[in-house]
């Protein structure tokens, strides 16, 4: 199947730097991607949807300023964490979809656990 | 949207069949089933999906009620690595909206040795 990755895997910051999460689609191209975030023991809950070439389109409650999201190419897509704090500390997931599969199959990335001192 | 309610929880013995329900009893008929499921510490991977026959692949087969209300989840043989938490996700073929994933709270499964 499709390979997502994302970078870095993990990452430790102070409070009040900005943090960017990359995410790649390998072997495919992906004008859509989105972004979710998980605490513990919680389940995903979807962030944003990133369009390649356009804004990105924000879940009711997600501030767009504190998520930045930049889908500048068919196989990448960031997020940035501005101004980070230790609420921010979450399991960040991408995923993406193949449009030239039928299925709709979303491929997820492997997370980002960002932890915020 | 249609929403999803499944258990908490399951646990079931290696080797033996797992049937994981799924209600979802405001489905619309251009709403598909998908089923996804996260390992721990990892992003979630597909697993199978329908619309109204059952459907079967190499990781689980995937029974549909006949009025669609309900679903079930079968993993044939558990195996240890699939000790996961397994998502029951409506996706509504027809609306733009419908490219996005809704998670709910999914049941996680524990598989014994």
């Amino acid at each position: 199947g499709a390979v997502v990755s994302q970078h870095p895997s993990w990452v430790i910051c102070k409070s009040g730097t900005s943090v960017k999460i990359e995410c790649r689609s390998l072997d495919f191209q992906a004008t859509t991607m989105f972004w979710y975030r998980q605490f513990p023991k919680q389940s995903l809950m979807l962030m944003a949807t990133s369009n390649e070439g356009s804004k990105a389109t924000y879940e009711q409650g997600v501030e767009k300023d504190k998520f930045l999201i930049n889908h500048a190419s068919l196989t990448l897509s960031t997020l940035t964490v501005t101004s980070a704090h230790p609420e921010d500390s979450s399991f960040y997931i991408c995923s993406a979809r193949d449009l030239q599969l039928a299925s709709n199959e979303q491929f997820f990335g492997p997370g980002t656990r960002l932890t915020v001192l | 949207d249609a929403k999803t309610t499944q258990p908490n929880s399951m646990e079931s013995n290696e080797e033996e069949p797992v049937h994981l329900p799924c209600n979802h009893s405001t489905i619309s008929g251009t709403d598909y089933i998908h089923w996804y499921r996260q390992l721990p510490s990892q992003g979630p991977e597909y697993v199978i999906h329908g619309l109204t026959s059952n459907v079967n692949n190499r990781m689980a087969s995937l029974a549909i009620a006949e009025d669609r209300k309900s679903s079930t989840l079968i993993l044939h043989r558990a195996t240890l690595r699939d000790a996961a938490v397994y998502y029951c996700i409506l996706r509504d073929a027809i609306k733009a909206a419908g490219n996005k994933l809704t998670f709910g709270g999914g049941t996680r499964v524990l598989v014994k040795p």
